[in-house]
């Protein structure tokens, strides 16, 4: 099946860095929606954008729709240790809720 | 706190038995995901609903997987004969009804499926 790109695969930063990570696609998407994935949990969702352009903050993390609809990025601002794990990027092509397109996640270490 | 809530959490079983995973959706959502996540793969569709109908199962090998939401608290995912290859996580996933503008999907804990 189709899937996002997302890089980096993995990073390891130093506790009080800033990240950043983001998604493309061949195709648009009408909504962007970032998850984090803790070990032996499901994906917890973070940001959900729905509109090209469009940029919204929760907490330190910030993420933005592109203005082509065909990428976003998530940034993560001053890191803690508990910002550890899995940040995957989904794609929605229709409204009216339809299966995600998934990237393949980053895996995000912080070193204290 | 509403959430999406599945069982169990792990299955270890032998090849050629049954599974059966069961997921609760979250009140009022009318759309339930099934994925399966694994390291090669990452995260793939194998079916989802609607208002207890199957819109997509294309993601399913229909020899052996089959889905089923016998009323609006319970989808069901069975997989029989089971095969090593199954092993994965397996997540639900409910997603609010279509027509808002804020189209969201939130994902249950995931059984850990083991086939040996």
């Amino acid at each position: 099946g189709q899937q996002l790109n997302q890089s980096p695969q993995s990073m390891f930063i130093q506790e009080g860095e800033d990240v950043s990570m983001n998604c493309t696609s061949s195709s648009i998407f009408n909504t962007w929606l970032w998850y984090k994935q803790d070990p032996g949990e499901g994906p917890v969702l973070l940001i959900a954008l729905y509109k090209a352009g469009e940029l919204t903050s929760n907490g330190r993390l910030t993420a933005q729709f592109g203005i082509t609809r065909k990428d976003s990025f998530l940034n993560i601002s001053a890191s803690i240790p508990s910002d550890v794990g899995i940040y995957f990027c989904a794609g929605l092509f229709n409204s009216g809720n339809t299966p995600l397109v998934f990237g393949k996640g980053t895996r995000l270490s912080v070193i204290a | 706190d509403a959430r999406v809530t599945q069982t169990p959490r792990h299955k270890v079983t032998e090849m050629g038995q049954e599974v059966t995973m069961r997921c609760q959706p979250i009140l009022g959502h009318n759309t339930v995901f099934w994925y399966r996540q694994t390291m090669m793969q990452g995260l793939e569709l194998l079916a989802y609903f609607r208002n207890r109908a199957p819109l997509d199962d294309s993601g399913m090998p229909k020899d052996r997987f089959s889905a089923e939401m016998p009323d609006a608290t319970l989808a069901t995912l069975k997989i029989q004969p089971s095969e090593p290859r199954d092993s994965a996580v397996y997540f639900c996933a409910s997603g609010t009804p279509p027509g808002q503008l804020t189209d969201t999907q939130y994902f249950g804990p995931g059984t850990r499926l083991t086939v040996l």
